[in-house]
């Protein structure tokens, strides 16, 4: 069974911490994908990446970074967290974007 | 205005009902159409995609994609308390997947 696994479900970190959001998929994809998931926003793409040591900003890259180092790996930084970063996030892989994305269960940020 | 537009719900029907949940759109370059549902603090799963305007059916669900207006529908017959979830349509665009923001399906017993 294919999966996307990410390595916290629920985090808690102060303001102005640098914060490390890691995904890993087994699946060999070359597309990954970072989003955010806020009530009444939907689902908005932070950055995402269709190679290794590549990166692409999505709609909303500000006040984050990113870093894919190797193919399974996709990682989501937050330089200096801040309150209105309190968020669900959700990894994505894919191999063609035209039969969507195997998603990972998401990380609950909470930013204090 | 969004590319893509959900009501957000929640919908909230009897066990045995059959549920409509639909999405329209703006942007005639979309090109694949997807269903997702989303379970309470899970990520969204893939149920079907399509490609063409037609009806394609899985079980007891069936995803209708009308090109000519813009709208796509997911049919869900003999709805289960087991169906209770966040559905989001999704469609591609050149370089990646837009979201429609979610209806949330009740079905109670």
């Amino acid at each position: 069974d294919v999966k996307v696994t990410q390595s916290s479900r629920y985090l808690v970190k102060r303001t102005g911490e640098k914060v490390f959001l890691e995904c890993v998929q087994d699946m060999d994809h070359e597309n990954m994908f970072w989003y955010r998931q806020d009530p009444g926003l939907g689902l908005r793409l932070i950055y995402f990446s269709y190679d290794v040591k590549m990166k692409e900003k999505g709609d909303i890259p500000e006040g984050y970074s990113v870093s894919r180092e190797k193919k399974e790996r996709f990682s989501l930084i937050l330089e200096s967290a801040s309150t209105n970063q309190t968020s669900m996030y959700l990894c994505a892989s894919s191999w063609d974007l035209n039969y969507g994305y195997t998603f990972g269960s998401g990380t609950r940020l909470t930013v204090v | 205005q969004k590319e893509v537009e959900q009501d957000p719900g929640p919908l909230s029907v009897p066990e045995g009902a059959i549920v409509s949940l639909n999405c329209t759109y703006s942007n005639s370059a979309f090109q694949y159409f997807m269903w997702y549902r989303q379970y309470s603090r899970k990520g969204p799963e893939l149920l079907m995609y399509t490609y063409s305007s037609g009806n394609k059916e899985d079980g007891r669900f069936t995803a209708q994609v009308d090109k000519s207006s813009k709208y796509i529908s997911l049919f869900i017959r003999d709805s289960q308390p087991s169906d209770s979830a966040t559905y989001l349509c999704a469609m591609t665009r050149t370089d990646k997947l837009i979201f429609g923001t979610g209806t949330r399906l009740q079905v109670f017993p």
